[in-house]
């Protein structure tokens, strides 16, 4: 069956402007997470939904940084304002409900902020 | 707070011998998860294994197995008989329950013909 994706896969955008990154997760798929990954760095945490609940949202930077999925499926990472820090890659992934399940990647946004 | 270490920043194995990754991991929970991520170039993360806390045997899938060592916190990967497909950058990750994966810093693996 089709993974996770991702759109776009690339996106410039110059400082000050608004970006809306989507990910489209696993079909039947309850959980998603978005990660944040640095250049030569892990995936850090930003956020995650079940269903259409965001449950936890610690991981998030700052308050230019929002995201949602208002109908349990597709999701849309939001940021506003861009600042070059935020350049990096954003990564989804989706995973069952259970506790022991493991989550699955799409192939990332790559945002550039110049 | 959990963290998740990878000490090697940089490993290279020829082709056809064997290699170990190495992770340790900080935790005070006695039920938890392990993975081990591949990211090529293509930056898609694939999951290569995986490993329950609660279980004592380690896990195996085809040439990638793990050395898990609970009471150590480490948890290593030996990928035998090394591909040229094997290179890429890998990822140690922790899990408690439905929640978030924690990765280590990666381990950039290169084989050489």
């Amino acid at each position: 069956g089709a993974g996770v994706s991702q759109s776009p896969r690339y996106k410039v955008a110059k400082r000050g402007q608004d970006v809306a990154l989507r990910c489209d997760p696993i079909s039947g798929h309850v959980s998603l997470f978005w990660y944040q990954q640095a250049l030569g760095q892990g995936p850090e945490f930003l956020t995650y939904f079940q269903n259409e609940a965001q449950l936890d949202k610690s991981g998030l930077p700052s308050d230019r940084f929002f995201a949602e999925r208002p109908e349990g499926s597709v999701s849309t990472l939001k940021i506003q304002r861009t600042q070059q820090e935020d350049s990096a890659v954003y990564l989804c992934a989706s995973s069952l409900v259970g506790v022991a399940d493991t989550q699955y990647f799409g192939p990332g946004t790559r945002l550039t902020v110049l | 707070a959990q963290t998740v270490t990878q000490s090697q920043p940089e490993m290279s194995v020829q082709e056809a011998e064997t290699v170990t990754l190495s992770c340790t991991y900080d935790t005070s929970e006695s039920d938890y998860y392990l993975f081990w991520y591949k990211q090529p170039p293509s930056r898609q993360m694939i999951l290569v294994i995986r490993q329950e806390a609660y279980k004592q045997q380690n896990a195996t899938e085809n040439r990638f197995s793990v050395n898990f060592q609970k009471a150590a916190k480490s948890f290593s990967l030996k990928i035998s008989d090394s591909q040229l497909g094997d290179a890429a950058m890998y990822f140690c990750a922790y899990k408690k329950g439905a929640q978030k994966l924690v990765f280590g810093q990666g381990t950039r693996l290169t084989i050489n013909p």
